[in-house]
């Protein structure tokens, strides 16, 4: 069965310019949520969809936005990047609406480097 | 404001010497507090959820136990591959999960 699939792996750009991230869920989830992990922070939730809806989302300035496609494939996107936005960002995808029944199953992230 | 606070920030064992890493918490409504494994250059992996105070789960040698303000991940005789930092997390009304900064826990043979 396979996992959840976070692409690419690594990312470099530069300040200013923008970037989208895919995260393909387990098959049969329909929730995906997205995660931004830093050494300071720790993981911070960033938004949750469930069924091409945000359901959730968490203390981000709107440069970043996400969305859900019919098949449960989810892209977010960050605009207008600034160096404090390097992090992991991680995705984890659930059968039902969050983790409190089915529990999250996280990808390996993406890498996202900005110079 | 929800807050999880882990104790110790890392944690050196010898191979077979037992420890326990704490998850302090407070939160408006637990629904849940959840614990993760996660290795280096990977997302984390899903270890335990706990939903009561007085609740216990094991796993191998993972015991994790819940009162109503912490809850403990104890290691029973550590072994290499346990080395890996574990996080917390707990679930209050809303659907997001709110994590601790996460133990670094290195075991040496």
């Amino acid at each position: 069965k396979a996992g959840v699939t976070q692409t690419p792996r690594y990312l470099i750009k530069t300040r200013g310019q923008q970037v989208t991230l895919s995260c393909s869920p387990i098959s049969g989830h329909r929730s995906v949520s997205w995660y931004q992990q830093t050494p300071g922070q720790g993981l911070q939730f960033l938004f949750e969809y469930f069924s091409e809806t945000q359901r959730n989302k968490g203390n981000f300035p709107g440069r970043f936005s996400g969305r859900q496609f019919s098949n449960s494939r989810s892209e977010m996107n960050v605009s207008t990047l600034e160096l404090g936005d390097s992090a992991l960002y991680l995705c984890a995808s659930s059968r039902g609406t969050g983790p409190i029944n089915y529990g999250y199953t996280f990808g390996s992230g993406t890498r996202l480097t900005v110079v | 404001e929800d807050q999880v606070t882990q104790s110790p920030e890392a944690l050196r064992l010898q191979e077979g010497e037992s420890s326990s890493l704490n998850c302090s918490y407070t939160v408006s409504g637990l629904r849940g507090l959840f614990w993760y494994r996660q290795d280096p250059g990977k997302g984390p992996e899903f270890l335990f959820t706990l939903y009561s105070a007085g609740e216990e789960k094991e796993k191998e040698r993972l015991k994790a136990t819940l009162t109503k303000k912490e809850s403990f991940l104890h290691i029973t005789a550590p072994k290499p591959e346990d080395s890996a930092t574990y996080l917390c997390a707990v679930l209050p009304g809303f659907q997001k999960l709110v994590f601790g900064t996460g133990t670094r826990l290195l075991v040496s043979p």
